[in-house]
């Protein structure tokens, strides 16, 4: 019940396309999804979050969209770029939980040039 | 602002030798996390800190691996005998408050022969 499943396990895309990675989780108590980005080297980084409140969240070209009903949300990269080449992870994280995040398999994202 | 700043970033040791991780989180984060991320596992939680004291550590997983922070500027993660299973990069991060979002460092990769 505290999975967060992810999906694809990678992806390429070409420059400009619409980069789409989901997850899914079934644990109700969660309450903050955030995404993290993390290039070869590098630890995670806070890209963008959303609470159950909002169905859609945009910053710049990434955009999250909620599903509470279906417990499901989408990481979108619009105009993709060869820049962001790197592994996407998505996570959750509930009150009942305190601080303890659980986070997605990742998704290796490459852009073509 | 300096980051969370883990050293080594690289280990390498043959097993049954004693590994000592190190990080310094944020100042004024008053939450540290010690994750591990390997291919098959992806990033799991071990232990994470409140104001110095261990919360939760049932994410360590043997008796071999202990972790401490004496202090708000410091922190290690020990493992004693260290196995080749162990390999994987340790990432430590830290958060201002328990809504804040968590900032990595860049990981120790240890490996293990």
């Amino acid at each position: 019940q505290q999975q967060v499943k992810q999906s694809p396990q990678s992806l390429i895309v070409q420059k400009g396309g619409i980069s789409i990675i989901n997850c899914a989780y079934e644990n109700t108590a969660f309450d903050y999804f955030p995404w993290y980005q993390q290039f070869p080297g590098k630890g995670p980084a806070l890209l963008i979050a959303i609470r159950p409140d909002v169905s859609e969240k945009k910053e710049g070209r990434f955009t999250i969209s909620f599903n509470k009903s279906a417990k499901q949300f989408s990481l979108h990269i619009m105009d993709s770029q060869p820049g962001d080449s790197a592994t996407y992870f998505c996570a959750a994280r509930g009150d009942n939980y305190g601080q303890n995040f659980v986070f997605g398999p990742g998704t290796r994202l490459s852009v073509l040039p | 602002d300096a980051g969370v700043i883990q050293s080594p970033r690289h280990e390498v040791t043959e097993m049954g030798q004693e590994v000592t991780l190190r990080c310094k989180p944020i100042s004024g984060h008053d939450y540290l996390f010690w994750y591990r991320q390997t291919m098959m596992r992806g990033l799991e939680l071990l232990i994470y800190f409140n104001n110095n004291v261990p919360i939760d550590d049932s994410g360590m997983p043997e008796d071999r691996f202990s972790a401490k922070m004496p202090n708000a500027s410091f922190s290690t993660l020990k493992i004693q005998p260290s196995e080749p299973r162990d390999s994987a990069v340790y990432f430590c991060a830290s958060s201002m408050t328990q809504d804040q979002p968590q900032h990595f460092g860049d990981g120790t990769r240890l490996s293990i022969l």
